[in-house]
């Protein structure tokens, strides 16, 4: 799978929004974009998903470049319990496989 | 609620025995699931491919002697960590999907913290 560039590290204040970015300059067109966070002490969790149109659920936004070479997952209104790591993640098509970068840490001032 | 749980949560033994940690799918019957090592500020490392009725597959540089994987039923898998040393001690972290296919999202459990004195 292609690799992902996240920045290390991030601080955003309470109830404003939060752009996380990615790059991955090097996707191929049957990878997937995923993104899990992961809370301190916990097991990751599922964020969102998309392959090439932008993508909204309940927990967040993810917006997806046109040329697929990078992406922004967007926390539309941060709140404490938001501050986790999180990981940007590319995944080919029939892989079953996560393969975990190092990801972002959030961390979220009140 | 949790649809993959992990017991136990903590566990803390002695150099030199075996641990033993279940993961298991709560609805949904899992074919596969995937054994993750997360030391202390570090990110989630893939270990191991656990296929019910089969052999584990284990990624390269994991030794299969040391982590036995036996996924012996649809909803559980189990890793043996054997002759544990201080250098195992770790976050292990178990995961699957409802579905095969690759896209679709993949449930963890709420990871085992194993403490080797």
């Amino acid at each position: 799978d292609a690799k992902t560039t996240q920045p290390n590290s991030m601080e955003s204040n309470e109830e404003e929004p939060v752009h996380l970015p990615c790059n991955h300059s090097t996707i191929s067109g049957t990878d997937y974009i995923h993104w899990y966070r992961q809370l301190p002490s916990q097991g990751p969790e599922y964020v969102i998903h998309g392959l090439t149109s932008n993508v909204n659920n309940r927990m967040a936004s993810l917006a997806i470049a046109e040329d697929r070479k990078s992406s922004t997952l967007i926390l539309h209104r941060a709140t404490l319990r938001d501050a986790a790591v999180y990981y940007c993640i590319l995944n080919n098509f029939g892989n079953e496989k996560l393969t975990f970068g190092t990801g972002t840490r959030l961390t979220i001032i009140p | 609620g949790a649809v993959v749980s992990q017991h136990p949560s903590r566990v803390i033994c002695k150099s030199g025995t075996s641990v033993k940690i279940e993961c298991r799918s709560l609805d949904f019957q899992a074919t596969t699931m995937f054994w993750y090592r997360q030391f202390p500020k570090q990110s989630l490392m893939l270990m191991a491919t656990s296929n019910e009725g089969s052999k584990a597959t284990y990624e390269q540089g994991v030794e299969k002697d040391k982590f036995l994987i036996n996924h012996a039923s649809l909803t559980l898998s189990t890793l043996t960590v054997t002759s544990a040393h201080p250098e195992d001690s770790s976050f292990y972290i178990c995961s699957a999907r409802k579905a095969p296919g690759g896209t679709g999202e993949l449930f963890f459990g709420e990871g085992s913290r194993l403490t080797v004195l």
